[in-house]
């Protein structure tokens, strides 16, 4: 079975600091990987995701994250971070041989300091 | 202007009452699902559906039945056999079963 850890609860960063979210995933063949934003009280919003191909992949609002097989892991990375990206920001893992069900992990919520 | 719409925004819910929540997308898509979410914590899927009129169980059906007659939508019934059904309830979509994408979400609160 498939599993995705987010070891980091909560971040607090300063704005214009750089930011970097870690995951970590437990999948027997190749995942689909993605990163989603979700703001209070709202949906989950696609920042990026990792099918295949460049393991370094670019998303929606300066985001970029980077599948490392050999650690299975697939950081979210932001070199300067605005105040309306606090939020909570979740890695999810897809299993291609079950109709991409996605296993999510538990959430990084980020804080940023004026 | 394509996306995936779910109503109420709020819901309460009586003792012993079963409640619905609906999901509706004009995105064309095969695919849909069904998470909840407790604080504090990700997602977690009741029941997806590949095509219209057939679905599965997700981790965590017990309590929770749905339905797929048309392919725009895909309602799920919170019944009373669900003992602890506060939670944030998101509905999502997909292509190909490949990128799925997110609803607004539905708060359900017990009375």
């Amino acid at each position: 079975a498939q599993s995705v850890t987010q070891p980091d609860i909560h971040i607090t960063v300063s704005e214009g600091a750089s930011l970097e979210l870690r995951c970590n995933y437990s999948y027997g063949a190749t995942p689909y990987l993605f990163w989603y934003v979700q703001s209070p009280g709202q949906g989950l919003q696609l920042l990026l995701k990792y099918f295949s191909g460049d393991t370094l992949v670019q998303g929606i609002k300066g985001f970029e994250a980077e599948f490392k097989r050999s650690q299975s892991s697939f950081n979210l990375r932001k070199p300067s971070v605005h105040w309306s990206d606090a939020a909570e920001y979740f890695c999810a893992v897809g299993a291609r041989a079950a109709g991409n069900k996605l296993t999510f992990g538990g959430g990084t919520r980020v804080l940023v300091k004026p | 202007d394509g996306g995936i719409t779910q109503s109420p925004k709020y819901l309460f819910r009586k003792e012993g009452q079963n409640v619905t929540l609906s999901c509706e997308q004009n995105l064309n898509h095969d695919a849909m699902y069904w998470y909840r979410q407790d604080p504090g914590q990700g997602l977690r899927l009741i029941y997806y559906s590949q095509i219209v009129n057939d679905f599965q169980k997700g981790d965590i059906a017990e309590g929770y039945s749905v339905s797929r007659e048309k392919k725009e939508s895909f309602p799920l019934t919170v019944t009373s056999a669900q003992k602890n059904p506060t939670a944030f309830y998101l509905c999502a979509s997909s292509r190909n079963q490949e990128t799925q994408y997110f609803g607004p979400g539905t708060r359900l609160l017990v009375l």
